[in-house]
């Protein structure tokens, strides 16, 4: 059984802060991960993506990557209450992609 | 990023009645679909994935007779809730994938339809 699991929070930070998403995943031989956010009653949107090991930035957000551990993040910077919403990890291997349970993340002003 | 646009956004049907929705990518070809239902305040869950041209693989609990998929087309997939009941009502989402880019290819997803049944 492909499992990815994150922490369903709530997350809770102060606006301007950094906020940590954590996801990890069983299945080793997972290619590509990906971050989405989900607005309550609207459907994911990609944030990001990452395929190697590292991390990966993209303005307020970086994605990092550790295949050894099987654990993915993202890093939210300046965290700003717009940011509150649920975070999906997705794990994906050839056509299979998989999503966490999600974690909801709230910005407090 | 490409758009993928999901049909009815909202439907309210009478219990015993079936309901079709509809999965389009408008941009690309998405060899690969998937469905998803969710409840309030729970994650994503994945119904079946349905490649073009073949028969849609179901998850783990959910009644392929009761949830009929259709991919006849790289542009369309259709779920078909047949004999819906108060416990159908649910989001349904649907994503898409250009699977020709193998497993680097990310998911668009659509608007999502809130289906309530009564």
């Amino acid at each position: 059984q492909k499992e990815v699991e994150q922490n369903s929070g709530p997350l809770s930070v102060p606006e301007g802060a950094i906020a940590s998403l954590n996801c990890t995943y069983s299945d080793r031989g997972s290619q590509s991960f990906f971050w989405y956010r989900q607005y309550s009653g609207k459907s994911p949107e990609l944030i990001m993506f990452i395929y190697s090991n590292g991390d990966k930035e993209d303005g307020r957000f970086t994605a990092q990557l550790n295949k050894a551990s099987q654990y993915v993040s993202l890093l939210i910077r300046d965290s700003q209450p717009s940011d509150s919403a649920t975070y999906l990890c997705a794990v994906a291997y050839n056509n299979d992609m998989r999503f966490g349970a999600g974690t909801r993340l709230t910005v407090k002003p | 990023g490409a758009v993928v646009s999901q049909h009815p956004s909202r439907v309210i049907c009478k219990s015993g009645t079936s309901v079709k929705i509809e999965c389009r990518s408008l941009d690309f070809q998405a060899t690969t679909m998937f469905w998803y239902r969710q409840f309030p305040k729970q994650s994503l869950m994945l119904m079946a994935t349905s490649n073009e041209g073949s028969k849609a693989t179901y998850e783990q609990g959910v009644e392929k007779d009761k949830f009929l998929i259709n991919h006849a087309s790289l542009t369309l997939s259709t779920l078909t809730v047949t004999s819906a009941h108060p416990e159908d009502s649910s989001f349904y989402i649907c994503s898409a994938r250009v699977s020709i880019r193998g497993s680097d290819a990310e998911a668009f997803f659509g608007q999502g339809t809130r289906l309530t049944v009564v």
